[in-house]
């Protein structure tokens, strides 16, 4: 069955403070892994695609890593508005609908 | 001007009643989602609808009924309300089948049903 398992659960981290959330897939034919940001109350936003192992994709202070098992957010030197669910989601199977994590909380304190 | 929306935010009714979900997208895709995230996170999709045909029906009860008017509305008819039901309800739309492109769908604010 396909799934998709991040973490930690939970991160707090103090403003400047850099370090990763980890989302680990097992998927029949991977066809791409996606993050996605999701702030209370609002639906997830768009972050990046990855479709091949050692690929990577960089957006401000995000870095998006994949490898043939997991894939990795590093967050460097986050501030408080870095502060959100952070998800994961993997495209496979024979329909090709996305499969969400259940997400990674991060608190970054000012 | 939202890209994606639904209404109502919030809805609170009793076991038993029928409530629908209305959702419009503006950006012109051809491709829309009913996703639903409950107590413990998971989002999951439940339908997907691209250029006013059903593509995905996973597996939900067949209380639950889309209808897409045309292809830039997409909405959700539930009968028989469950206490199961409770959940966050998330429209979303992708340009292309499935977002295969680029994987990137648009979401909207989402609806927070309470079936007590």
């Amino acid at each position: 069955e396909d799934q998709v398992t991040q973490s930690p659960e939970a991160l707090r981290l103090q403003e400047g403070e850099s370090s990763s959330l980890n989302c680990s897939y097992t998927v029949s034919g991977l066809r791409g892994l996606f993050w996605y940001r999701q702030d209370p109350g609002k639906g997830p936003e768009f972050l990046f695609t990855l479709y091949s192992a050692g690929e990577e994709k960089e957006k401000e202070r995000l870095k998006a890593t994949l490898t043939k098992k997991e894939s990795f957010l590093h967050i460097t030197a986050p501030k408080p508005e870095d502060s959100a669910t952070y998800l994961c989601a993997v495209r496979g199977g024979s329909q090709g609908n996305l499969i969400f994590g259940k997400g990674t909380k991060l608190s970054v304190k000012p | 001007d939202t890209a994606v929306s639904q209404t109502p935010k919030y809805l609170v009714t009793q076991m038993g009643n029928d409530k629908s979900i209305k959702c419009e997208q503006n950006l012109g895709h051809d491709t829309m989602y009913w996703y639903k995230q409950d107590s413990k996170k998971f989002l999951k999709i439940m339908f997907s609808y691209n250029n006013k045909e059903l593509i995905i029906n996973e597996t939900v009860p067949n209380r639950f009924s889309p209808k897409s008017p045309d292809k830039a509305h997409l909405n959700l008819h539930i009968n028989s309300l469950e206490l199961g039901d409770s959940a966050v309800y998330f429209c979303a739309s992708s340009q292309d089948k499935y977002g295969e492109n680029t994987g990137e769908l648009f979401f909207g604010e989402g609806s927070r049903l309470t079936v007590l």
